[in-house]
């Protein structure tokens, strides 16, 4: 009930591709999902959150898709930059009573020039 | 505005001995974590703090880790006895007092842990 559930574990875009990173969830009293962007020997900062009164947010090229009925929600990078190489993280949370931060397992994204 | 301090950055131990990582949290930030990061694992939560006081920390494996901070700033998390898998980095993190679940955490670089 509390897993949050991330694919692919490892992806390799060329520069100017679209990176799709995908995130399943089982409970449905999440009602919060951000994405957190970790660069090695970094901790994870946060990148994008969507909450689910929206189906999509975009942030400059990092778009969150978010599909109610299926529980599911993906993070889309436009225009892939090497820069963009990191690992991220798909999480979720319930809003109520400040409850805590389920991450996923963490895609490795590299991004070659 | 400084971010999220943490020490040791790396730590390399025996099994069965102990250590203590410490973190200093952003500045006035009330609500401070300390999450486990396995090689290839997202990070999971041991225990949460707001303040000085306990929140959440039904993830901690009691009978060897602990966590306290005292006057509601520093943190220290302890391991004793470490196992072998307890190799991960630690990471502490804080969160802005009135942000809720949705308030962003900011994250320290983490203290790598290895257990021989």
């Amino acid at each position: 009930q509390q897993q949050v559930k991330q694919s692919p574990q490892s992806l390799i875009v060329q520069k100017g591709g679209i990176s799709i990173i995908n995130c399943a969830y089982e409970n449905t009293a999440f009602d919060y999902f951000p994405w957190y962007q970790q660069f090695p020997g970094k901790g994870p900062a946060l990148l994008i959150a969507i909450r689910p009164d929206v189906s999509e947010k975009k942030e400059g090229r990092f778009t969150i898709s978010f599909n109610k009925s299926a529980k599911q929600f993906s993070l889309h990078i436009m225009d892939s930059q090497p820069g963009d190489s990191a690992t991220y993280f798909c999480a979720a949370a319930r809003i109520q009573g400040a409850q805590k931060l389920v991450f996923g397992q963490g895609t490795r994204l590299t991004i070659n020039p | 505005e400084a971010g999220v301090a943490q020490s040791p950055r790396y730590k390399i131990i025996e099994k069965r001995q102990s250590v203590a990582f410490w973190c200093n949290p952003i500045s006035g930030h009330a609500t401070l974590y300390w999450y486990q990061q396995i090689l290839g694992q997202g990070p999971k939560l041991l225990i949460q703090f707001q303040n000085n006081g306990v929140v959440d920390d039904s993830q901690l494996p009691k009978d060897r880790f602990s966590a306290e901070r005292l006057k509601g700033v520093d943190s220290t998390l302890k391991i004793q006895p470490a196992k072998l898998e307890d190799s991960a980095v630690y990471l502490c993190a804080s969160r802005k007092p009135g942000t809720g679940s949705t308030g962003e955490l900011f994250f320290g670089e983490g203290s790598r842990l290895t257990v021989l």
